[in-house]
């Protein structure tokens, strides 16, 4: 089966643009989240979404948004963009709430940003 | 807050070797820990879990160890492959307000040499 999937793979912008990525989840995971990885900071949850309503949120300024739409695929936005917003960003789907259970998420591939 | 911490940036051993990565974890969950694998240009991947009443699974090559006391979590590869080479990343499971979300480590470099 398909996994998941994220649009576009590589993206450069610059400063006070804005930007939105994509997600589209494994068929029939109905959980989405987002996390930001930069060069010594691990994964940094940014939110999630399940069944079209935000769950959780993490300590990302309000200039990060999301949306899930009715087949679960999962928009970020991140609008007046900055050079330190540089990140490769991922999205992980489950079919559970938050990951829970054996097996966690699913990630995608994720997308390249780069603020110039 | 949960927090999540491998403390070795990065590790290399000798191919047939055991690789051992370390995870530290902070709050007390009932719940799975989590280990990914993630190669260059791809995003991570599922490698195995251990629920949080065991101290041990094991999956082929991979074994997880749990010491909950410790709040320790160490992944074992043996023997260890060039193509195991890859940032690994554990995460542990927290609640916060009734919300529910995995914090990950910052991961540890491992290079298998052949």
């Amino acid at each position: 089966k398909a996994g998941v999937t994220q649009t576009p793979r590589y993206l450069i912008k610059t400063r006070g643009q804005q930007v939105t990525l994509s997600c589209s989840p494994i068929s029939g995971h109905r959980s989405v989240s987002w996390y930001q990885q930069t060069p010594g900071q691990g994964l940094q949850f940014l939110f999630e979404y399940f069944s079209e309503t935000q769950r959780n949120k993490g300590n990302f300024p309000g200039r990060f948004s999301g949306r899930q739409f009715s087949n679960s695929r999962s928009e970020m936005n991140v609008s007046t963009l900055e050079l330190g917003d540089s990140a490769l960003y991922l999205c992980a789907s489950s079919l559970t709430l938050s990951g829970t259970g054996t097996y966690g998420y699913t990630f995608g591939s994720g997308t390249r940003l780069t603020v110039v | 807050d949960q927090q999540v911490k491998q403390n070795s940036p990065s590790l290399s051993v000798q191919e047939g070797r055991i690789s051992i990565l370390n995870c530290d974890y902070t709050n007390s969950m009932f719940d799975y820990f989590l280990w990914y694998k993630k190669y260059p240009a791809e995003g991570p991947t599922f490698l195995i879990s251990i629920s949080s009443i065991k101290d041990k699974n094991e999956d082929g090559r991979f074994t997880v160890f749990l010491n909950k006391s410790a709040k320790h979590l160490s992944l074992h590869i043996v023997p260890s492959q060039p193509g195991d080479s890859a940032v690994y990343f554990c995460a542990a499971p927290e609640t916060t307000s009734g919300t529910y979300k995995y914090i990950f480590g910052t991961g540890t470099r491992l290079k298998v040499l052949a």
